[in-house]
């Protein structure tokens, strides 16, 4: 597609349950990245990938959070049993440069309320 | 720990009015700094992307400045418009680190019609 698309686009759960936030970055960019951001904070980095591995997993908050990616494409963020302050809007970046010196196109967010 | 602040935190102006912030990061062991408008409702959008000290870029009314060894860029925005309302984050990247951005917390610009 033309840009980064991330699905769903709201995401309401309830306390305990597990929620998948998908990921489609623009074609041929081989560096994804995920962020949230919770009310009033800034952006926060959860995990790169280059390709399919994932060199730095260390904004993964806890356990709880897991990321993968296939193909070298579409990328899946998981968050188990969730809690109430795992809610954020969760953005999606890719960019076709792993050095960091191009830009980052972002995705729509999902925005993710957990009950 | 790799810190990036930026100020002021906020900021309100009047249509026309010409205005700047600051980004400041470590100046060790620089690589780049991102400049991005991020509107509300919608995603960050990229400005620039900066990697040599005293680089100066444009992009219309905005334009950004790069000193790597003070460790500082300068937004500026010239005769400000109601759409420029956003937050603008700066995103430094450390020559080791993966290449990971480390982001500011951003400038929170409103300007009043």
């Amino acid at each position: 597609g033309a840009g980064v698309s991330q699905s769903p686009s709201n995401k309401v759960t309830e306390k305990g349950k597990d929620v998948e936030l998908r990921c489609d970055p623009i074609s041929g960019h081989t560096a994804l990245y995920w962020y949230r951001q919770s009310l009033g904070q800034g952006l926060e980095f959860l995990i790169y990938f280059q390709g399919n591995s994932a060199p730095d997993k260390s904004g993964l908050p806890s356990d709880r959070f897991s990321a993968e990616r296939t193909g070298g494409s579409v990328s899946t963020l998981t968050i188990q049993r969730t809690q109430q302050e795992d809610s954020a809007v969760y953005l999606c970046a890719s960019t076709d440069s792993p050095s960091g010196g191009n830009e980052q196109f972002f995705g729509p967010g999902t925005r993710l309320t957990v009950l | 720990i790799l810190n990036v602040e930026q100020s002021p935190q906020s900021l309100h102006v009047q249509e026309g009015d010409s205005t700047n912030f600051t980004c400041s990061f470590p100046s060790s062991n620089f690589y780049a700094l991102h400049w991005y408008r991020w509107e509300t409702a919608k995603s960050p959008e990229a400005l620039f992307v900066m990697t040599l000290n005293g680089d100066e870029k444009k992009k219309g009314r905005i334009s950004a400045t790069l000193n790597t060894k003070e460790g500082y860029s300068y937004l500026y925005i010239k005769g400000s418009q109601p759409e420029d309302s956003a937050t603008y984050l700066c995103a430094y990247i450390n020559a080791g680190n993966n290449r990971k951005l480390i982001w500011g917390l951003g400038t929170s610009l409103a300007v009043n019609p």
